[in-house]
């Protein structure tokens, strides 16, 4: 059971903006811990978005964007585009010194 | 950013071992820490284990305790993941990944490796 609970789906139309939320469930992944986002297309290896709940690396598409208040971080997609179509991944650091991923949301494009 | 290739495909039957290779380039070896994560059929992503590359530290998550180990090679920049007792919920993509030392983000992620695991 993974600490960090996210929408099985969530889905838009072109063009439009959606957003994910990411909810840590547990004490362990609770107050200031660092969360990044991940991008997964079948078959393909997952891809960072977001890193430190809003920061963008280079290669990562502007209208990607992050933030977190209290307990639940958010992943924005704008301008959604067909080619953003896939799974989307939270990840936090815990107290215990590992890692946790959110359960995973499935972002469809209508 | 370093580019990470993996070990191809295994086939395993139940109670094996399975070993896994993760070969780094285009950055120094000891530059950022090693995470494995993984992806079980009509599942989500697992985060398994972290070394960092001196094989000096490694943590992995409870799940895989007794069942994990990993090891370094600085001398072909490799980092090896073992993974003992497999059992058909052990079948999936595994996937290597770098975090920048104290980052706690994955930014370079290997092409994985399916292990399927089957009498």
């Amino acid at each position: 059971q993974s600490a960090l609970t996210q929408p099985a789906s969530v889905s838009g139309s072109l063009g439009q903006s959606i957003t994910i939320s990411c909810t840590a469930t547990s004490s362990d992944v609770g107050g200031y811990i660092p969360v990044s986002w991940y991008q997964h297309h079948p078959g393909k290896a997952p891809k960072l978005m977001i890193y430190d709940v809003s920061n963008r690396p280079s290669g990562a598409s502007y209208r990607f964007s992050g933030s977190k208040s209290g307990n639940t971080a958010s992943l924005t997609i704008s301008g959604l585009q067909a080619e953003d179509e896939g799974d989307y991944y939270c990840t936090s650091y815990t107290s215990r010194y590992t890692y946790v991923f959110g359960t995973g949301t499935k972002v469809t494009v209508l | 950013q370093v580019q990470l290739v993996q070990s191809g495909a295994e086939v395993k039957k139940p109670g094996a071992s399975v070993k896994i290779s993760c070969k780094a380039s285009g950055d120094t070896f000891t530059n950022f820490y090693v995470h494995w994560v993984r992806q079980a059929p009509g599942q989500g992503l697992e985060w398994m284990a972290i070394i960092d590359p001196t094989g000096v530290v490694t943590r992995n998550a409870q799940k895989f305790q007794g069942r994990v180990s990993m090891t370094s090679d600085t001398s072909t920049s490799s980092v090896y993941m073992d993974l003992n007792s497999l059992t058909s919920e052990d079948t999936a993509v595994y996937y290597c990944a770098t975090e920048p030392p104290h980052t706690r983000y994955f930014d370079s992620w290997g092409q994985g490796t399916l292990v399927t695991v089957s009498s």
